[in-house]
This record gives structure tokens, sequence and C-alpha cells, in this order.
């Protein structure tokens, strides 16, 4: 089945600075990888998703890229902001069963210094 | 903007009790999920529902568990006979699409079995 790792687990950066978020995932066969941001207490939100038919995607300041050949994408946040601290999850489809699985990584949680 | 709702935001029960989570999906969605997060630990899967049956299921969701769609808008988890390794936040997410499509969440209801 799918395996999906995530690395680092946490990360401390200097507001303004970049964060790389790293993933790899093990069925090749996945077609979609979505981005989730957990902040306290809350829901996980959807903040950015990339499908197998593209490379890199961006919506401000946060971007995802995709390697299909290596199996690992990656979420890249510049800027950042306090606000930007919380746990990022990647995650990934299960493709049997209908895609119908969506496999999470171990999570990052991001702190923004100011 | 339309939501995923959940009811309650924290139940406790006692161990061997039967409890119910309660979830509206987004109006327009054809695929429900449940997921489960132990505090602390990443968002685990527990199964996924369409066209009124099961799609998926993982390891996890025994026969102590049991999803249903009461109605047209309610989308229901049954723990039979609770244990305290039940305690975790329960997420009820909906889609508009399979797997490969954006899946959202609720605000999740905190289960404590005591």
């Amino acid at each position: 089945g799918e395996n999906v790792e995530q690395h680092p687990s946490t990360l401390s950066v200097q507001e303004g600075d970049s964060a790389v978020i790293k993933c790899t995932y093990s069925d090749s066969a996945s077609n979609y990888f979505p981005w989730y941001k957990q902040e306290l207490g809350k829901r996980p939100q959807l903040i950015i998703d990339i499908r197998s038919n593209v490379g890199e995607k961006k919506d401000q300041r946060i971007a995802v890229t995709l390697n299909k050949t290596a199996k690992h994408f990656s979420l890249h946040i510049t800027e950042t902001q306090p606000e930007d601290s919380a746990v990022y999850f990647c995650a990934a489809p299960l493709v049997s069963g209908g895609y119908n699985k969506l496999i999470f990584g171990a999570g990052t949680r991001l702190a923004v210094h100011p | 903007e339309p939501e995923v709702t959940q009811t309650p935001s924290h139940q406790v029960t006692q161990m061997g009790q039967e409890v119910i989570l309660r979830c509206v999906p987004i109006s327009n969605h054809l695929y429900f999920y449940w997921y489960r997060q132990i505090l602390g630990q990443k968002v685990e899967f527990l199964v996924s529902f369409y066209n009124n049956e099961i799609s998926e299921k993982s390891e996890i969701f025994d026969d102590q568990f049991s999803v249903e769609r009461p109605d047209g808008s309610n989308f229901t988890l049954k723990i039979r006979s609770t244990k305290l390794e039940d305690s975790a936040m329960y997420f009820c997410a909906s889609s508009e699409v399979a797997g490969s499509g954006e899946q959202y969440f609720g605000p999740g209801t905190r289960l404590t079995v005591t």
C-alpha cells in the first residue's frame, strides 16, 4: 500500500526566511498530492495541492513541486510570517480502492519566530 | 463559503458505551470520509463512503465501527463499544469527486473515553 514519509518533523525559522518541507511516497500510480495546514486544536485545512500532470504550482507565498521520477514532492513557503506557524501534513491517495483513501505523512511542526 | 460541520465538538463517554458522531458534509459533495487523529499524531484514514456504501476502509475500522447516511444531509460514525484507545479527534471530510479531488475537513469531534 501507499506509504508517505515526511521530513523534517520540526522546523524553526526566522520571520522572512523560507521553509521547505519534503515528502516521499511509494505508489508510483498516485496522482494527487495535497498539503494541509493544522493550527492547534483546529481542523486540517487544505492550502495547496498538485496533480501528477504538472511539476510545480504556486499560490502567493506557497508553492509545491513534484518529482514523479523520484516520487517526492515538497512544500515551499517564502517570506514566512508568525501566522504560518502550524503543523503541516502532506498526503497521497492509495491507488487501490478507487483513490478514495488519503495517506498522510507524520507532519512537520513549523515555528516562525518574529 | 460552505463548510463541513460536526457535532458534538467534544464527547466524553465511559468504556463500553456506544457513541455516534455526526457530520453534515458540504451539500454538493458525493464522497464522505472519516479520519482519526490521536493527540499529537498524524491523521489516519478510517473509511470512505459513496453512493450509500463503504468504498474503502482501513484496518482500524473493525466491527466496532459503522457508518451511515441516515438522511440526505447527515453522515454518522458509530462506535459500538468504546475502548480507551478510541480516544482521539475524529474528523469528517467530504469531496466532490473521488480521492484525487480536494477533501475538506470538518472541525472535528474530540472523543474522550474514560
